[in-house]
């Protein structure tokens, strides 16, 4: 059984670029959330998507969207990148039945933005 | 909002010793769920543990065990017999499942397990 894969595993960019980051989630599961992790800190969570809708967002400007699929893949897209948007992006799926769900995570892609 | 803090960025532990790893969070809510995940160097980021906070029974999985104070908004991890791969980020966590199902992280606590 695969877990959650993430696509590129590293990645780097120069300001005002864009980016496109993968995700596929756990088989069975249906939800996919997306954090972001500065160096030494814990995640931050960004958004989260079940249905190909955007569920619930965190703290995070316009410059971060996503979407989903129908077979529950998911893309994390961010425009006009800052030095500080440099990050481990880690990818989380979970089965939403609304009790709590636990969330599996993927191996994460390291960005850098120079 | 929720917030989760771990107030111990360092710890170690000899091998087969036990260590405690400690955690306070800040809510109003009354149902929500605690996680602990540990990140290995490889980084990706695994469940250890999890608790429901209706449930008084303090969670256990294998060498790992939790002590659940609710009135105190505490959720420590005891890790019994420490081994070697147990080196890792430790990260406390929290889900308010009346706000959708998005995680709140602590800072973490870096533990060395040293043989």
């Amino acid at each position: 059984d695969a877990g959650v894969t993430q696509s590129p595993t590293h990645l780097i960019k120069t300001r005002g670029q864009q980016v496109t980051l993968r995700c596929s989630p756990k088989s069975g599961h249906d939800t996919v959330s997306w954090y972001q992790q500065a160096l030494g800190q814990g995640p931050q969570f960004i958004f989260q998507y079940y249905e190909e809708e955007e569920r619930q967002r965190g703290n995070f400007p316009d410059r971060f969207s996503g979407h989903q699929f129908p077979n529950y893949s998911s893309e994390l897209n961010v425009n006009a990148l800052l030095l500080g948007d440099s990050a481990l992006y880690l990818c989380a799926s979970s089965l939403l039945t609304g009790a709590g769900e636990t969330q599996y995570f993927g191996p994460g892609t390291r960005l850098l933005v120079l | 909002a929720q917030t989760v803090t771990q107030s111990q960025p360092e710890m170690s532990v000899q091998e087969a010793e036990t260590v405690t790893l400690s955690c306070t969070y800040d809510t109003s809510e009354n149902n929500y769920y605690l996680f602990w995940y540990k990140q290995p160097p490889s980084r990706q980021m695994i469940l250890v543990i999890r608790q429901e906070a209706y449930k008084q029974q303090n969670a256990t999985e294998n060498r790992f065990s939790v002590n659940f104070q609710k009135a105190a908004k505490s959720f420590s991890l005891k890790i019994s017999d420490s081994q070697l791969g147990d080196t890792a980020m430790y990260f406390c966590a929290f889900m308010d499942n009346n706000a959708g199902n998005m995680l709140t992280f602590g800072g973490g606590t870096r533990l060395m397990v040293k043989p």
